[in-house]
């Protein structure tokens, strides 16, 4: 079975500090990883996403996410916080197998991110 | 594009009524959409994949007579939640994948904005 650990409910940072949301799966073989984020009473926009190549993975707002494979981590990273960031953050893994679950979107349990001035 | 439209946003409902959600894909066609719960403060629980023309495939633990899924065509699918009582207060939240642009599994998926229900 599959599953995303967020060890973190909360984050807070001072705007313009780097932060870091933490992000550790286990799942058979690669995974596809994901991260999300979620404003309040609103659905999930998606960020960006791991499939193969670059460890470093670039996306939406200036965010970006280092797959570690043998730490079996997908960390999300922003060099610089803005208070509009606030928000809460999951990260999901799918299997590459489509008989391991691979239609099937696993999430962690979200971390509260709070960018503060 | 990839706009997944969510109604109603926020619903109250008595007790032993039935209430129905709909989730549409406005700019593209979502042969498999899904259905999620979500608790406060916690993650996105899925409850059933939605496949048009067919039957919902629902996660273990999931009553099928209570949360009734219809993908009647490929840019609607329904959730209605039958004789809904306290406990199935919730955050529910459809999404889709858009296929005609990704049909590789690594595609994202594309979520509505959630209905929040609440039985009193």
């Amino acid at each position: 079975a599959q599953s995303v650990a967020q060890p973190e409910d909360q984050v807070n940072v001072a705007e313009g500090n780097p932060l870091t949301v933490k992000c550790t799966y286990s799942v058979s073989g690669n995974p596809y990883l994901f991260w999300y984020v979620q404003y309040p009473n609103r659905g999930l926009q998606f960020l960006l996403k791991y499939i193969t190549g670059d460890n470093l993975v670039k996306g939406s707002y200036g965010f970006e996410a280092e797959f570690n494979k043998s730490q079996t981590s997908f960390h999300l990273k922003k060099p610089s916080a803005l208070v509009s960031d606030s928000a809460l953050y999951f990260c999901a893994v799918r299997p590459r197998s489509l008989t391991g679950g691979g239609n099937k979107l696993t999430f962690g349990t979200g971390t509260q991110l709070k960018v503060e001035l | 594009g990839a706009v997944v439209s969510q109604h109603p946003s926020w619903v109250i409902c008595k007790s032993g009524t039935s209430v129905k959600i709909e989730c549409r894909s406005l700019d593209f066609q979502a042969t498999t959409m899904f259905w999620y719960r979500q608790f406060p403060k916690q993650s996105l629980m899925l409850m059933a994949t939605s496949n048009e023309g067919s039957k919902a495939t629902y996660e273990q633990g999931v009553e099928k007579d209570k949360f009734l899924i219809n993908h009647a065509s490929l840019t609607l699918s329904t959730l209605t939640v039958t004789s809904a009582h306290p406990e199935d207060s919730s955050f529910y939240i459809c999404s889709a994948k858009y296929w005609a642009y990704d049909q590789s599994y690594n595609s994202p998926l594309h979520f509505g904005n959630g209905t929040r229900l609440t039985v009193t």
